[in-house]
């Protein structure tokens, strides 16, 4: 597609469930970003993926989440024994390696943890 | 520690006026500053951006100004419009590292 499609585009789970996290990039974009977006806290980076190297997981706020880029395409965002602050929408960008212009952004994923 | 501030929080400017935006940064490798215009629902969308070997950069009513010896930079928004009323990331990045957002503004423009 012409964008960077995620889904579920909503997501409520209970205290404790897993919850996976699906974003599309745009073809040929082979850096991929996942940002947490929180009420007043501004965009939070989280996980980054460049091309075939070890992925930038410094973001990531506790061994509860991961994610993984398949094919150097599709991306999961996975959230273990999800938490309510973990409620949030979540991010996914993409752009051309190297390039630090033209992040494209999805448009998110509400996750509401209950 | 929040490397890039923003301020204000929120901003309600009357239709036709200036919208001021203003951003400071402490990392002085950070080699290139986008703003980022969030409507509800949406993803962040690029607007405008600027290296820091500029002091100030114009589109249609978008401008950046960028101040390197004080380590700041502001977006002005000219004859702003209802249709202005989003929120506003500025944002900054060194080289490949990710880009790292100030926490946003909320603008209104008002009739």
């Amino acid at each position: 597609g012409a964008g960077v499609s995620q889904s579920p585009s909503n997501k409520v789970t209970e205290k404790g469930k897993d919850v996976e996290l699906r974003c599309d990039p745009i073809s040929g974009h082979t850096a991929l970003y996942w940002y947490r977006q929180s009420l007043g806290q501004g965009l939070e980076f989280l996980i980054y993926f460049q091309g075939n190297s070890a992925p930038d997981k410094s973001g990531l706020p506790s061994d509860r989440f991961s994610a993984e880029r398949t094919g150097g395409s599709v991306s999961t965002l996975t959230i273990q024994r999800t938490q309510q602050e973990d409620s949030a929408v979540y991010l996914c960008a993409s752009s051309l390696g190297g390039q630090p212009y033209g992040y494209t952004f999805g448009s998110g994923t509400r996750l509401t943890v209950v | 520690q929040q490397q890039v501030k923003q301020s204000p929080q929120s901003l309600i400017v009357q239709k036709g006026g200036i919208s001021i935006i203003n951003c400071a940064y402490e990392n002085t490798a950070f080699d290139y500053f986008p703003w980022y215009q969030q409507f509800p629902g949406k993803g962040p969308a690029l607007l405008i951006a600027i290296r820091p070997d500029v002091s100030e950069k114009k589109e249609g009513r978008f401008t950046i100004s960028f101040n390197k010896s004080a380590k700041q930079f502001s977006l002005h928004i000219m004859d702003s419009q209802p249709g202005d009323s989003a929120t506003y990331f500025c944002a900054a990045i060194s080289g490949n590292t990710p880009l790292v957002f100030g926490k946003g503004t909320r603008l209104s423009v008002i009739a």
